[in-house]
């Protein structure tokens, strides 16, 4: 069964920064792409950006507002995928889920991680 | 970027009754690369269909997908309880960004 378990969320102050993960069992995790997707409170969803299988690149793509600000990265060997959030702002808030990708589709996801940015 | 607007915000229906949510694109979705997600209040999002009209594992026949281009229709043909809910379009045909659509809630009259 694909177990995706993200952690890390909470309160942190405009300006500040937070490190997320996310961790995976039940699927070769080396093989997967995978990709994280936010929730505004009362709000739909955003994709926030990925990072391809190593035999694929390894490379990541990001969301226009998080570009320059966030950083996606996997280590296989723990099965473990993060991503490094700096510089948050208030609009950052959100539950920040993380979800296997395949193609472009998102398979199976997480429970989710909720992210506070205020003062 | 492609921009997918979904109709209508809220769908108000009573069970046993046909539910048509639309999404529609700013411009062609390459490869009818559609998906469509279900999500309930404080759950993930869930899988329904990709490609535009193909069911994910273990969803009901009752749901399906349909439509080509800009024009896409999610189409439950009959409520159940269990099928109210926030529905959501998304397209990969261009990507990146993979985008969403803003989502159709779909509730219990």
């Amino acid at each position: 069964e694909v177990q995706l378990v993200e952690s890390g969320g909470g309160l942190v102050k405009p300006g500040g920064s937070l490190r997320l993960s996310c961790a995976a069992s039940g699927f070769t995790f080396s093989d997967a792409w995978m990709t994280w997707v936010r929730q505004a409170p009362g709000q739909g969803l955003e994709w926030v950006g990925r990072i391809k299988s190593k035999t694929d690149g390894g490379t990541t793509d990001y969301a226009a507002p998080v570009k320059g600000r966030f950083i996606i990265s996997r280590d296989d060997s723990k099965t473990t995928l993060f991503v490094q959030m700096n510089s948050l702002k208030t609009e950052d808030t959100a539950v920040y889920y993380c979800a296997t990708e395949f193609g472009g589709v998102m398979t199976f996801w997480g429970q989710g991680t909720l992210v506070t940015v205020s003062s | 970027e492609i921009v997918l607007t979904q109709s209508p915000g809220t769908l108000s229906l009573s069970p046993g009754e046909r539910a048509t949510l639309s999404c529609r694109a700013s411009q062609s979705v390459s490869s009818n690369y559609l998906a469509w997600y279900q999500q309930k209040p404080g759950q993930a999002p869930r899988l329904f269909i990709y490609g535009a009209s193909s069911r994910a594992t273990g969803i009901p026949d009752r749901f399906s997908g349909s439509g080509s281009g800009t024009d896409f229709t999610l189409t439950i043909s009959r409520l159940e309880p269990e099928d109210f809910a926030v529905y959501y379009c998304q397209q990969y045909g261009s990507s990146p960004p993979l985008t969403f659509g803003g989502g159709t809630k779909v509730e219990i009259k």
